[in-house]
């Protein structure tokens, strides 16, 4: 089974900084895809950032980023240049590669990022 | 687009009470998933749907819950009878696998809180 895991439940930086969020997932599966969300106090789940297993190269979305490490099972969110709208709470999720299938969550992460 | 429309957005109810739950996923989207967050066991998926039929139901807590999809366009999460352990929010969300592609995005609801005293 797959387990997708977040060992941080809360973090803090100040606006304009830089925040690294951390994941870690275990799977058998050679190929899968990761993903981080976001969940701002409307309750909203809104997706930030996708990385395809297969790819080497690690995804970015603006100020968003991943640092991807496939061996260690590692799935990081960078997050620069904090804004006062990034405070949320952080969704790392795991989906198995093949047709469609179900997201595996994460604990969360909180964000505050403060003026 | 109009998005995943679920409704209610907040419920309360008595323990012993029968709670349905329903969304309309995005037109043309092919399937639908329901997912609960709670507290304590954070976001699970409960059951998703292809074409109608469900294809994963091993989410599904037990038999006092049910999920339908009629048609291509409605789903309902029913619970019957409800009980406080019960309360979370609950989320619906609707992707189309598109030709060629092995992944497609799940676009998310709004979700319901759903409170059982």
């Amino acid at each position: 089974a797959q387990t997708v895991t977040q060992s941080q439940p809360e973090m803090s930086v100040q606006e304009a900084e830089t925040v690294t969020l951390s994941c870690t997932y275990d799977t058998s599966e050679s190929n899968y895809y990761l993903f981080w969300y976001k969940q701002p106090p409307s309750r909203q789940m809104i997706l930030v950032i996708r990385q395809e297993a297969y790819k080497q190269q690690n995804a970015t979305e603006n100020r968003f980023s991943v640092n991807f490490q496939k061996a260690a099972k590692s799935f990081s969110l960078k997050i620069s240049d904090s804004q006062l709208g990034d405070t949320a709470m952080y969704f790392c999720a795991f989906m198995r590669s093949y047709n469609t299938d179900k997201l595996i969550f994460g604990t969360g992460t909180r964000l505050q990022v403060f003026p | 687009d109009a998005g995943v429309i679920q409704s209610p957005r907040h419920e309360v109810t008595e323990m012993g009470q029968e709670v349905t739950l329903r969304c309309k996923p995005i037109s043309g989207h092919d399937y639908l998933f329901w997912y609960r967050q709670t507290m304590m066991r954070g976001l699970e998926l409960l059951i998703y749907f292809n074409n109608n039929v469900p294809i994963d139901d091993s989410g599904m807590p037990e038999d006092r819950f049910s999920a339908k999809m009629p048609n291509a366009s409605f789903s309902t999460l029913k619970i019957q009878p409800s009980e406080p352990r019960d309360s979370a929010v609950y989320f619906c969300a609707s992707s189309l696998l598109a030709s060629g592609t092995t992944y497609n995005e799940q676009f998310f609801g709004p979700g319901t809180r759903l409170t059982v005293l």
